[in-house]
């Protein structure tokens, strides 16, 4: 199986700032990732497909980056909004993978 | 407005048997492979398993293999998931999810979530 390890599982950041998470996969190359946002309380919500394709309705200030094994999402101009809980994905190869998750709090 | 909705959750004894239902609308939901995935409360995303259009092809995580079956009424607009020998592990919020167009197994519209509580 596909082990997906995102980093880091918790970052502190205030409104404005820029956040980088990072999700690094243990094998193989992989064709299709998704980073996904969860609220509490909430379904995720699909954000983009690696590297950078975002879905509709999806800010500008997200961003996605990577190839092969790393992939990096970034959210620029840190809104209130954007304090949740954010997954990478694999989807390359069955059993599809979830990362760990990145917490994103309120500094 | 594309909905999926979650039902048949509940409390059930270890060793017991739970039956989820899906009901979708708003797309037409025989174009799309659709999957299960869940959440322990306060834990991370695990996928359980997709089932293809169709349903002649499905794939289960190892830890509910035998155990768990899924299938679909395209006519109905229902995905279903027949979990049976329930443990403690099993407890969690399962979401029924869509799979993408292009991103097959990249998940575009997810329900609610129900919750399913194994324990004596």
């Amino acid at each position: 199986d596909i082990e997906m390890t995102q980093s880091p599982s918790s970052v502190s950041a205030s409104v404005g700032d820029r956040v980088t998470i990072t999700c690094r996969a243990s094998q193989g190359s992989i064709s299709w990732l998704g980073w996904y946002q969860q609220r509490p309380g909430k379904a995720p919500r699909l954000l983009m497909s690696a590297p950078s394709t975002l879905q509709d309705g999806v800010p500008s200030r997200f961003s996605g980056s990577g190839s092969g094994t790393d992939f990096t999402l970034t959210i620029n101009n840190l809104q209130p909004e954007d304090f949740a809980t954010y997954y990478c994905q694999q989807a390359s190869t069955f059993p599809l993978t979830f990362g760990g998750g990145t917490r994103v709090q309120i500094k | 407005e594309v909905q999926l909705v979650e039902s048949g959750g509940g409390l059930v004894q270890p060793g017991g048997s739970l039956r989820l239902s899906c009901t979708a609308s708003g797309f037409t939901f025989g174009d799309y492979w659709m999957a299960w995935v869940r959440q322990v409360p306060g834990k991370g995303l695990e996928w359980v398993g997709s089932i293809r259009q169709d349903g002649s092809d499905k794939y289960y995580m190892d830890s509910v293999k035998g155990r768990f079956t899924f299938s679909r009424d395209n006519a109905r607009n229902s995905l279903y998931l027949q979990m049976n020998s329930l443990g403690a592990e099993d407890t969690a919020v399962y979401f029924c999810a869509r799979g993408g167009r292009r991103f097959l197994q990249l998940f575009d519209q997810w329900g609610q979530g129900i919750r399913v509580t194994v324990s004596s």
